[in-house]
């Protein structure tokens, strides 16, 4: 069956760090664009990051620029996403979620990992 | 970046009632828009992209229409498990936006 299955998730300190990965299985991971797609506790979904299916092009929200970083892969078939300077509106389920295409809509999603910022 | 504006915030529905959620863009998005179901604790599931072309398996009730700014989800016989929050998406540039969502909950 094809997944994505995300950990690294956490409770972690304003200020800090934390590394998210997603893995991918049972497609061709190197064909296709990745994001990772966030939502607060009772909110709705923000796109935060996107990598091109070759890791050439990546794409931030501005509310995440340079304090996360995007990155794949492609001989693990692992997406990443590293956090820093966390803060508390950073706290969210995120989800990693897989483009059909280069740009297109997301045919498939993760189960989520839990990031909760908090002193 | 382009707001996608979605109406209602909410609405209450019972089963076998016909549905409409909207959802405007700021600016001319052709038909790079997509429909995702989300329900309590779960992950989104993609029913509509190309702003009118169902996803495989995605019952046929469930239609989209529209193009340029103007778009429509429409579920034409609203069945229980059909009650969940629904959210539009254009993925016409960068950076990607989503419209505020929908809650459909039963009347």
């Amino acid at each position: 069956e094809v997944q994505l299955l995300e950990s690294g998730g956490g409770l972690v300190q304003p200020g800090g760090s934390l590394r998210l990965s997603c893995a991918a299985s049972r497609f061709i991971f190197s064909n296709y664009a990745m994001s990772w797609v966030r939502q607060a506790p009772g909110k709705g979904l923000e796109w935060v990051s996107a990598i091109g299916s070759s890791g050439a092009s990546a794409y931030y929200a501005d509310s995440v620029k340079g304090r996360f970083t995007i990155s794949r892969d492609s001989s693990n078939n692992t997406l990443y996403l590293q956090m820093n300077s966390l803060r508390a509106e950073d706290t969210a389920v995120y989800y990693c979620a897989k483009d059909s295409g280069e740009q297109d809509a997301f045919d498939l999603w993760g189960q989520g990992t839990m990031v909760t910022v908090s002193s | 970046a382009i707001r996608m504006t979605q109406s209602p915030s909410s609405l209450s529905a019972s089963t076998g009632d016909r549905v409409t959620i909207t959802c405007r863009a700021s600016q001319d998005i052709s038909d790079y828009l997509a429909w995702y179901q989300q329900k309590p604790g779960k992950a989104p599931k993609v029913l509509i992209y190309g702003a009118s072309t169902l996803q495989s398996g995605v019952p046929s009730r469930f239609t989209g229409s529209g193009s340029g700014t103007d778009f429509t989800l429409t579920i034409s016989c609203l069945q229980s498990g059909d009650f969940a929050s629904y959210y539009c998406q254009q993925y016409d540039s960068y950076p990607l936006t989503f419209g505020g969502g929908t809650k459909v909950e039963i009347k």
